[in-house]
């Protein structure tokens, strides 16, 4: 089945540690985002990437980072910089022909 | 710059009644338009977009909307609602040539048997 995967489904930070959340897709999509979804504020980007080894901010990217070195990952990673991480997170992915973006599962990180 | 406002973040109806979900954007340029639907710790499923050409435009599960350009709206509707349709709904623009996708705040619906 084609689509786009997501792990873990929910995932644990601890005080002052580094977390990556995985997003695959075998849509053979060339541009990847990720977004951040928090109660009452739908969703805001976080980072996106149209083609591999090249990325650029979204709205919110100050405490996150990413790689895209394949066309079908685009990790990303909430660093200790990120205050408030507890969140739903979203990956998705476009083909370059279509101008929609299809979404993955979700991960949801919590703060211990 | 692009927004979107979603005017109702709840809308409560009686199961089998009509629903209409607003939504209402502003751009200096031409832009797509998207209806998503989310379910409960699930991610985002595209109802239906509006790209180009006619403005009225029909998706999955009877939901339909309508391209309004000299009122920037892009309002959902339903004429029948089911229990199933319980979710929140989320409006998006995406401005020509601009790689940025820009939701509201989504709305809930509920569905009252």
């Amino acid at each position: 089945d084609g689509g786009i995967t997501q792990s873990p489904k929910y995932l644990f930070r601890k005080e002052g540690q580094n977390v990556t959340l995985s997003c695959e897709q075998n849509l053979n999509h060339d541009a990847m985002y990720w977004y951040r979804q928090d109660p009452g504020q739908g969703l805001r980007l976080i980072y996106y990437s149209q083609i591999v080894n090249d990325f650029q901010k979204g709205d919110i990217a100050e405490g996150y980072s990413v790689s895209r070195e394949k066309k079908e990952s685009f990790p990303l990673t909430v660093t200790s910089a990120q205050k408030n991480p507890t969140a739903f997170y979203l990956c998705a992915s476009r083909s370059g022909e279509q101008e929609t973006q299809y979404f993955g599962p979700g991960t949801r990180l919590l703060v211990l | 710059a692009q927004s979107v406002t979603q005017l109702d973040s709840q809308v409560p109806v009686f199961e089998e009644a009509p629903v209409e979900l607003r939504c209402n954007y502003s751009s200096s340029v031409s832009v797509y338009l998207f209806w998503y639907v989310q379910y409960p710790n699930q991610g985002l499923q595209l109802l239906l977009k509006y790209l180009s050409g006619s403005t009225l435009v029909k998706g999955i599960n009877g939901f339909e909307a309508e391209f309004n350009k000299s009122q920037t709206s892009f309002h959902l509707r339903k004429p029948s609602v089911h229990i199933s349709d319980t979710a929140e709904y989320f409006c998006a623009v995406r401005r020509f040539g601009n790689e940025k996708l820009t939701f509201g705040t989504g709305t809930r619906l509920t569905i009252i048997p």
